[in-house]
């Protein structure tokens, strides 16, 4: 079965502005997390959504933001961008069972802020 | 918070023979513990995992172990070869990461000699 996508793959932007990334889940699969992948801090959780609710976060700033819509999908979105937004963004799919399971990364969206 | 620390940050061995990266983290409460192998340019994978109920788990070359005790996991990768090049991380989490996020460590590069 196919696995997860992520579109763009790549995106430059201008400080100050906010862009919109999108992962398509693994069909089956009904969470989706974000995360953020620098040189200096590695990757980083951002956010997980399950059945169109976000169900945990992690340290980031409200600049950064997510949906999930009813087929899975997901979205983030990152307003009033600054230079250290730029990294890869990747996300990951899984059923979400809280008893755990296997979480399969996306090919990743990389972000360059200007 | 979960904070997982990985060593070493780089590992250089001889093709052939036996590679081991350690990891260590912080929450008595974590439970499922993934490695991913991320190469140049590509999506982290999932090699393979452990659960909290089991101490090592094996999978062809590629082993883990988990010493829940004294909160530490180990990857072993034995005969290897130049495809196993690649960053590899390890992670934690309570609940396998569909929920509540995946932990990384900093990531290991591991160089394989011919």
């Amino acid at each position: 079965k196919a696995g997860v996508t992520q579109t763009p793959r790549y995106l430059i932007k201008t400080r100050g502005q906010q862009v919109t990334l999108s992962c398509s889940p693994i069909s089956g699969h009904r969470s989706v997390s974000w995360y953020q992948q620098t040189p200096g801090q590695g990757l980083q959780f951002l956010f997980e959504y399950f059945s169109e609710t976000q169900r945990n976060k992690g340290n980031f700033p409200g600049r950064f933001s997510g949906r999930q819509f009813s087929n899975s999908r997901s979205e983030m979105n990152v307003s009033t961008l600054e230079l250290g937004d730029s990294a890869l963004y990747l996300c990951a799919s899984s059923f979400g069972s809280l008893k755990g399971d296997e979480q399969y990364f996306g090919p990743g969206t990389r972000l360059t802020v200007t | 918070g979960e904070n997982v620390e990985q060593h070493p940050s780089t590992l250089s061995v001889q093709e052939g023979d036996s590679a081991v990266i350690k990891c260590t983290y912080s929450d008595s409460a974590s439970n499922y513990f993934p490695w991913y192998k991320q190469e140049l340019g590509k999506r982290p994978q999932l090699i393979i995992d452990i659960r909290s109920n089991v101490g090592e788990k094996k999978d062809q070359r590629i082993a883990v172990t988990l010493n829940k005790t004294a909160k530490h996991f180990s990857l072993h990768i034995t005969e290897t070869q130049p495809e196993d090049s690649a960053v590899y991380f390890c992670a934690a989490s309570r609940t396998g990461g569909g929920a509540d996020g995946l932990t990384f460590g900093k990531g290991t590069h591991l160089i394989i000699q011919p």
